[in-house]
């Protein structure tokens, strides 16, 4: 079974500063990684998703993500964060159901 | 609207009760899904169903059972066997083979 390992429990910046939350998972043939976003008590939304084709994949809120085969990787940046991001972000990999990183928690102070 | 509904959001039970968590889609998609959150510890598949009356265990079944009669309808039962009940549970459902799943608004379950 495929497996998802998220770098750092908890990441704190300050507003308007980047941010990268790491993603690695266990090689496979074929793959398919997502990153998904939860605010506090409620479920999980879709962040952004890599299926095929281009490895750098964006969200509308200004997040992206590239995808590195060689790296097994799938990190999830952003040049400027708000307030507003403040919330736990997984990364996850298809599989018979979704395998899931344990998460990151972000949290952007003023 | 299209989504996927959870009921109730916060529920309590005495230890020792079974109790089932209802899930609800109208989004036509054949597969379901269903997950325990804890803190720490992302999040673990308890059951799937990729069609109406067929169900898989996940990674950590044992305590809880699923039924699947209806395409829209994946209820979960939180049997007395379940060691520590009290999680968030997440209800999610998929479309196609490698599509993202939809989640819903999830149930906190405490046992007191």
């Amino acid at each position: 079974a495929q497996s998802v390992t998220q770098l750092d429990s908890q990441v704190p910046v300050f507003e308007e500063a980047p941010v990268e939350l790491r993603c690695n998972y266990s090689s496979s043939v074929s793959v398919y990684l997502f990153w998904y976003v939860q605010y506090p008590n409620q479920g999980l939304q879709l962040l952004l998703k890599y299926l095929s084709g281009s490895t750098l994949v964006e969200s509308i809120n200004g997040f992206e993500a590239e995808f590195n085969k060689s790296q097994t990787s799938f990190h999830l940046r952003k040049p400027s964060v708000h307030i507003s991001d403040t919330a736990e972000y997984f990364c996850a990999v298809s599989d018979r159901g979704m395998r899931f990183g344990a998460g990151t928690r972000l949290t952007v102070k003023p | 609207d299209g989504g996927i509904t959870q009921s109730p959001k916060y529920l309590f039970r005495k230890e020792g009760q079974n109790v089932t968590l209802s899930c609800e889609q109208n989004l036509n998609h054949d597969a379901m899904y269903w997950y325990r959150q804890d803190p720490g510890q992302g999040l673990r598949l308890i059951y799937y169903s990729q069609i109406v009356n067929d169900f898989q265990k996940g990674d950590i079944a044992e305590g809880y059972s699923v039924s699947r009669e209806k395409k829209e309808s994946f209820p979960l039962t939180v049997t007395s066997a379940q060691k520590n009940p009290t999680a968030f549970y997440l209800c999610a459902s998929k479309r196609g083979t490698n599509n993202e799943q939809f989640f819903g608004p999830g149930t906190r379950l405490t046992v007191l």
